[in-house]
């Protein structure tokens, strides 16, 4: 997973603040991953992004998350108005452009804790 | 869309014995299979990947995996572990060539002295 960089690590929101989390994928790679791991379950897939296109998002809630890779700078994850229910580890993976999940590395993580 | 069974949650086991921890996945088609490993505090490490050709596959730190399509498992095995094997460990499968993967719930794996 070395080169995937997710920014916070930890990040705690108050119910009904927004929580941004930032990941820069590998160098190369233009395909970007998210996932949800909830306690005591796998991963979920989220959202499939390329460079300023949002490929796939049938795993993302159908309110208040979106997410973005824009032409410069990292994918972002947005949850607006968070709840305790958001509470996960958010995973983000990337690519490179044959986009295939054999050919995927994972970030570190961003732990999300609402209060 | 693939579903991944970890039958053991955690697996407690001494240091120097064997570990094998199951993996079944729900599909029949063509797949890939994968073993991750996540250590305390930290993100996802590929252990062993399944593409095709032998179905005996090794990956790193002494894991090795056995694909069985019949029984459609892919279960992970190491012949002794270490103190630093202490982690909790994924199955993931995704349809060959898809860029998805289902992963299963995890098994947290505590190697005691």
């Amino acid at each position: 997973n070395a080169g995937v960089m997710q920014n916070p690590r930890h990040l705690v929101r108050r119910r009904g603040q927004e929580a941004r989390l930032r990941c820069s994928p590998m160098k190369g790679h233009s395909h970007v991953y998210w996932y949800r791991q909830l306690p005591e379950e796998g991963l979920k897939f989220m959202v499939y992004l390329q460079k300023e296109n949002i490929i796939d998002e049938s795993g993302m809630p159908k309110e208040r998350f979106s997410a973005e890779f824009p032409k410069e700078g990292p994918s972002i994850l947005r949850i607006q108005q968070v709840v305790r229910g958001d509470s996960a580890a958010y995973f983000c993976a990337s690519s490179p452009p044959e986009g295939r999940g054999e050919k995927l590395f994972f970030g570190s993580g961003t732990q999300l804790s609402v209060l | 869309a693939q579903s991944v069974t970890q039958l053991d949650s955690q697996v407690p086991v001494f240091e120097e014995a064997p570990v094998e921890l199951r993996c079944n996945y729900s599909s029949s088609v063509s797949v890939y299979l994968f073993w991750y490993v996540q250590y305390p505090n930290q993100g996802l490490q590929l252990l062993l990947k399944y593409l095709s050709g032998s179905t005996l596959v090794k990956g790193i730190n002494g894991f090795e995996a056995e694909f069985n399509k019949s029984q459609t498992s892919f279960h992970l095995r190491k012949p002794s572990v270490h103190i630093s094997d202490t982690a909790e460990y994924f199955c993931a499968v995704s349809d060959r060539g898809d860029y998805k993967l289902s992963f299963g719930a995890g098994t947290t794996v505590t190697v005691r002295a």
